[in-house]
């Protein structure tokens, strides 16, 4: 079954440091894999994705992900935190269909 | 630009009423999308449709029906509400098939069920 994990519910990084937030994957064919931010009472909204190509994609807000197929992974980075930075993160993927498998979330919270 | 609307953004349901959650679209976007969210669960899909007058299920879809007469319009219609479906509804639209495209989720509405 096509699956996306994201290990840690929660991810603590202080200001001014790098942050990673983790997303494995697990689909048939070819992954196309996404990154979404949720703010307190709010929609997702998107900050980046990888189809094909290079496998650094830079995304909105200064973040980036880093696709990794042997490692099955698609991290979320950023290497500055910002106290405004602290929301829901979710990665997700599909494989061809019209359907998004998305992780359970990781909650980011920069501390100032 | 307005992006996707939903209404209404609180609902307090007693068991066994039905309502209709509002969804439209300025965008012009054929693929629309309902996904509930569960704390500790992510998002998982209910409904989804390609374009006007096509709809299919997604992994949820016991106990809500949808339908789309417009290009604009998705609503969520739930029958015999139950407290299981208390949950976060979001509605989204994408221009492209998401193995490409973005989706574009509303601001969501919070169910209740008593």
């Amino acid at each position: 079954a096509q699956s996306v994990a994201q290990p840690e519910d929660q991810v603590n990084v202080a200001e001014g440091n790098p942050l990673t937030v983790k997303c494995t994957y697990s689909v048939s064919g070819n992954p196309y894999l996404f990154w979404y931010v949720q703010y307190p009472n709010r929609g997702l909204q998107f900050l980046l994705k990888y189809i094909t190509g290079d496998n650094l994609v830079k995304g909105s807000y200064g973040f980036e992900a880093e696709f990794n197929k042997s490692q099955t992974s698609f991290h979320l980075k950023k290497p500055s935190a910002l106290v405004s930075d602290s929301a829901l993160y979710f990665c997700a993927s599909t494989s061809g269909t019209y359907k998004y498998i998305f992780g359970t979330g990781t909650r980011l919270k920069v501390l100032a | 630009n307005a992006g996707v609307t939903q209404t209404p953004k609180f609902r307090i349901l007693k068991i066994g009423q039905s309502m209709t959650l509002q969804c439209a679209q300025d965008m012009n976007h054929n693929y629309m999308y309902w996904y509930r969210q569960d704390p500790g669960m992510g998002l998982k899909l209910i409904y989804y449709s390609v374009g006007a007058g096509i709809t299919d299920k997604g992994e949820v879809p016991n106990g809500y029906n949808v339908s789309r007469s417009t290009t604009e319009d998705f609503p969520l219609r739930l029958e015999l509400a139950a407290p299981s479906q208390t949950s976060v509804y979001f509605c989204a639209s994408s221009r492209l098939a998401v193995n490409t495209g973005e989706l574009f989720f509303g601001e969501g509405s919070r169910l209740t069920v008593l």
